[in-house]
């Protein structure tokens, strides 16, 4: 059965203390793997898309990498702003269906 | 300005009031999707589209219905609401399936 599970649920860091957000993924072909980010009350906002194991791409302070089972979301010396639900999706090669995680709410106190 | 435009933002109706919740995006983009969102359960993709007259079931699709008669919109239809289906409600669309635009969402409650 294709999933995606991230962790931790939630997250809180000091301004500046870096950290890694999680997603564990099975999925029957992967096509793509999508990091987006949610501010309350707002649709996610797309981030990354990482296609095929050992890629990465970087953005300000996020870095996104992934192997075969899993994706990381490093967050260097974040800042308050940087505060939101990061979600993980992954598209399904055979049948175009996505699947979220239940993503991780990050709080970063200055 | 590229957008998703999702109407209406907020809706309360009672069980069994049929409801279309509709989306409609300006990228010229064929695929197109509508995922609910519950705490503790992330989003969950209803239906999706990778073009005109052409739609499929994503995880949750009982109760829902969709159609694409055009490219640019794709709503989706509650024939019968019931309590359960109480939630957040995201439309999508992208390019071949990449990384997707969403609107700002409905928040629907059923009484």
């Amino acid at each position: 059965e294709d999933q995606v599970t991230q962790s931790p649920e939630a997250l809180r860091l000091q301004e500046g203390e870096s950290s890694s957000l999680n997603c564990s993924y099975t999925v029957s072909g992967l096509r793509g793997l999508f990091w987006y980010r949610q501010d309350p009350g707002k649709g996610p906002e797309f981030l990354f898309t990482l296609y095929s194991a050992g890629e990465e791409k970087e953005k300000e302070r996020l870095k996104a990498t992934l192997t075969k089972k899993e994706s990381f979301l490093h967050i260097t010396a974040p800042k308050p702003e940087d505060s939101a639900t990061y979600l993980c999706a992954v598209q399904s090669h055979n049948f175009n269906k996505f699947y979220f995680g239940s993503g991780t709410k990050l709080n970063v106190k200055p | 300005e590229a957008q998703v435009t999702q109407n209406p933002r907020y809706l309360i109706t009672v069980t069994g009031k049929k409801l279309t919740v509709t989306c409609s995006q300006n990228m010229n983009h064929e695929y197109m999707s509508w995922y609910r969102q519950d705490p503790g359960l992330g989003l969950r993709q209803i239906y999706y589209s990778m073009n005109v007259e052409v739609t499929d079931k994503g995880d949750v699709p009982e109760g829902y219905k969709v159609s694409r008669k055009e490219k640019r919109n794709f709503p989706l239809i509650l024939e019968s609401p019931s309590p359960n289906q109480t939630s957040l409600y995201f439309c999508a669309s992208s390019f071949r399936g990449a990384e997707a635009f969403f609107g700002q969402g409905t928040r629907l409650t059923v009484v």
